[in-house]
């Protein structure tokens, strides 16, 4: 079957690194979302993965190995808005997003 | 209006009831998506229309009815459901179904009780 796995639950400092790992079992591979989703809102984009590497986009970054089906959200310089749920999704042979249960991130003063 | 809307924002239904959901997009996409997200569970997905039809269907249970009468509308009729189907419906939608890049932008989400 198909799986994604990411961390239920994160807690970090202010101004703090931190990173989200997401790892995939899928049927094939057409990339790889992460979504940012703030309590009672709409997730959104923040990211694309498709070719091994990292791709930096502000304070975030995230990294994809697909020989090791590995995929990680970087955020630094953490500030109190990026308390949020961080979702990891990965679209398959059949362009369907496959995605994971998401990582609560908690971030304090 | 910009990007996706949806409405309502919330709704609670007893299971006798007959309801439905409303998804509107803004930005000229061809393809339109409902999810079902409930709490600490991968997003669930329910239906996905490209240029108005139904090309996914996910096993869903036939109390929920998609209709999708042109390219930016789409809509979950809802009919004798179950307490268990009290969750988040989101509303998506991406330029195709297929492609690189196929970005999904979503609605706020109706959140639904069913008593």
């Amino acid at each position: 079957g198909q799986n994604i796995d990411q961390p239920t639950e994160m807690t970090a400092t202010e101004g703090a690194i931190v990173q989200i790992n997401c790892t995939y079992q899928t049927s094939g591979f057409n990339g790889l979302f992460w979504y940012q989703q703030h309590a009672g809102e709409a997730p959104t984009f923040l990211s694309y993965n498709v070719l091994d590497g990292l791709e930096e986009k502000g304070r975030f970054s995230s990294f994809l190995s697909r020989s090791k089906g590995y995929s990680y959200l970087l955020l630094k310089e953490l500030q109190m808005k990026d308390s949020a749920s961080y979702l990891c999704a990965v679209m398959d042979s059949n362009y369907q997003l496959i995605w994971g249960a998401g990582t609560k991130l908690i971030i304090k003063p | 209006e910009t990007g996706v809307t949806q409405t309502p924002r919330h709704l609670v239904m007893g299971m006798t009831n007959k309801k439905s959901l409303k998804c509107e997009q803004h930005l000229g996409h061809n393809a339109m998506y409902w999810y079902k997200q409930s709490a600490k569970k991968p997003l669930e997905l329910m239906f996905v229309y490209s240029l108005e039809e139904r090309v996914e269907n996910n096993s869903v249970p036939s109390r929920f009815s998609p209709e999708c009468p042109n390219s930016s509308h789409l809509f979950l009729h809802l009919h004798t459901l179950q307490p268990e189907d009290s969750a988040l419906y989101l509303c998506a939608s991406s330029r195709m179904t297929s492609g690189d890049y196929n970005e999904q932008f979503f609605g706020p989400g109706t959140r639904l009780t069913v008593l």
